[in-house]
């Protein structure tokens, strides 16, 4: 039932590689997110959207970017991957205002 | 700052036992509240929300909450628990800047 993907749902790579993680959703919401999740922890944002070329760093310091170029597509790159990397990431979107965030199944990226 | 507190990082109840996971905020003004549940390899799905008015909220899958501003609250119940709702359940309020905060979650077992 979910409106919103994210791809791949698995990855495990080396060191030092360049990893792009996909998010995209149907439902035209303007805000999106990215969140890093880790086993018995709160989510973390890591990045935010409010629209097309909008892009903010949340809370948690992280070495990724992320670009907002279509209202749909919100991906997040890391340059070169260190195994301090290893998490789930996952993707959020909303409409403006308070409004309840629809996430993704998630990316769980191991960096070895 | 804001914050969100699940005081219990495990639970397990039996199935068909009632079921009560708590919740505690940090914010000064009137929060938005929700809670949402993870499955293993899922992203998070919003059970309910409480934005204001009656401050027992009904959700899916039959389960209520309830927000108590005296005490800063707003426990997740359900009567009866099944053994599909065993998951991760996360606890989230909306901050200042409409930023979600979420807690670090409580993972409930249902023993059969």
């Amino acid at each position: 039932e979910a409106d919103i993907y994210q791809t791949p749902r698995y990855l495990v790579i080396g060191t030092g590689k360049k990893i792009t993680l996909e998010c995209s959703q149907t439902m035209g919401h303007d805000k999106m997110y990215w969140y890093q999740q880790d086993p018995g922890m709160e989510l973390h944002l890591i990045h935010y959207s409010y629209g097309v070329n909008s892009t903010e760093k949340g809370d948690l310091s992280s070495e990724s970017t992320v670009s907002r170029i279509r209202t749909e597509h919100f991906p997040l790159t890391l340059e070169s991957a260190r195994p301090s990397h290893t998490s789930q990431y996952l993707c959020a979107s909303s409409e403006q205002g308070v409004r309840p965030q629809h996430f993704g199944d998630g990316t769980r990226l191991s960096i070895l | 700052a804001q914050s969100v507190t699940q005081p219990d990082i495990h639970i397990t109840v039996s199935e068909g036992a009632s079921l009560e996971l708590r919740c505690n905020y940090s914010y000064g003004a009137t929060p938005y509240l929700f809670w949402y549940v993870q499955s293993p390899g899922q992203g998070l799905q919003l059970l309910l929300k409480y934005f204001s008015g009656d401050t027992l909220v009904q959700g899916i899958k039959g389960f209520e909450a309830e927000f108590k501003r005296s005490q800063s609250s707003f426990n997740l119940r359900k009567p009866s628990v099944h053994w599909s709702d065993a998951a991760e359940y996360f606890c989230a309020v909306v901050a200042e800047n409409n930023d979600m905060r979420f807690g670090a979650g409580t993972r409930l077992t249902v023993k059969p």
